[in-house]
């Protein structure tokens, strides 16, 4: 088993929907978690981090992590078709690791207008 | 402010032919990555260097190597090339081994015949 476990999709949308994107692991010293966004023929770039237990907004983007469930979600409101990419999720524990961030496989989700 | 820069971003090699992937930073970072991304599997790390000076096997090693010319280049080279590593590499760097957010180049993608 993977540390990491992501669904790879797609996830289809509309334009407008509410979107879930979700994680889960089994290292419980992760306590860094992100989520990286890449969009077609690019590299991943970070969109939100959060800091152990607890949510985080960003305009219409909030990150959860339920540490107890070993599980992290991604929601987007008001989904746009630029938001059309592949989101990763990917943790770190408190020192860090030598070996960097510890990524899932990526969800490519697609709004549709 | 280029951030990584990756080059070729695009190179065909026949079956048994070396080359090597230059990866630069100008961020002043520590920690630098090799990753190939193939479609279904995600990020899987090749190599990595968690600090100028030392490098280290990360999860799929096996067919490279690397050199961490100086604290801005990291190179990885395939001595010869086989179908297998026909895949989209990205070169990544970190402030350090604890920092939560990754920079990544634009990615090489290559093409083994």
């Amino acid at each position: 088993q993977k540390e990491v476990e992501q669904d790879p999709g797609p996830l289809s949308v509309p334009e407008g929907a509410i979107v879930s994107l979700n994680c889960t692991y089994s290292n419980s010293a992760f306590q860094y978690f992100m989520w990286y966004r890449q969009y077609s023929r690019k590299g991943p770039e970070l969109l939100m981090y959060t800091y152990s237990s607890g949510n985080k907004e960003d305009g219409r983007f909030t990150a959860q992590v339920d540490k107890s469930s070993k599980y992290i979600s991604l929601f987007i409101r008001d989904s746009q078709p630029s938001d059309s990419a592949t989101y990763l999720c990917a943790m770190l524990t408190a020192g860090g690791g030598a070996d960097g961030l510890t990524f899932g496989k990526g969800t490519h989700l697609i709004i549709q207008p | 402010n280029a951030g990584v820069t990756q080059t070729p971003k695009f190179q065909v090699l026949k079956t048994g032919q070396s080359m090597t992937l230059q990866c630069a930073q100008d961020m002043n970072h520590n920690s630098m990555y090799w990753y190939r991304q193939d479609p279904g599997m995600g990020l899987r790390l090749i190599y990595y260097s968690a600090s100028e000076g030392t490098t280290d096997k990360g999860e799929v090693p096996n067919g490279y190597n690397v050199s961490r010319l100086n604290k801005r280049e990291f190179s990885l080279r395939l001595e010869s090339a086989a179908p297998s590593q026909t895949s989209v590499y990205f070169c990544a760097s970190k402030l350090g081994t604890a920092a939560t957010e990754a920079f990544f180049g634009q990615g090489t993608r290559l093409t083994v015949v």
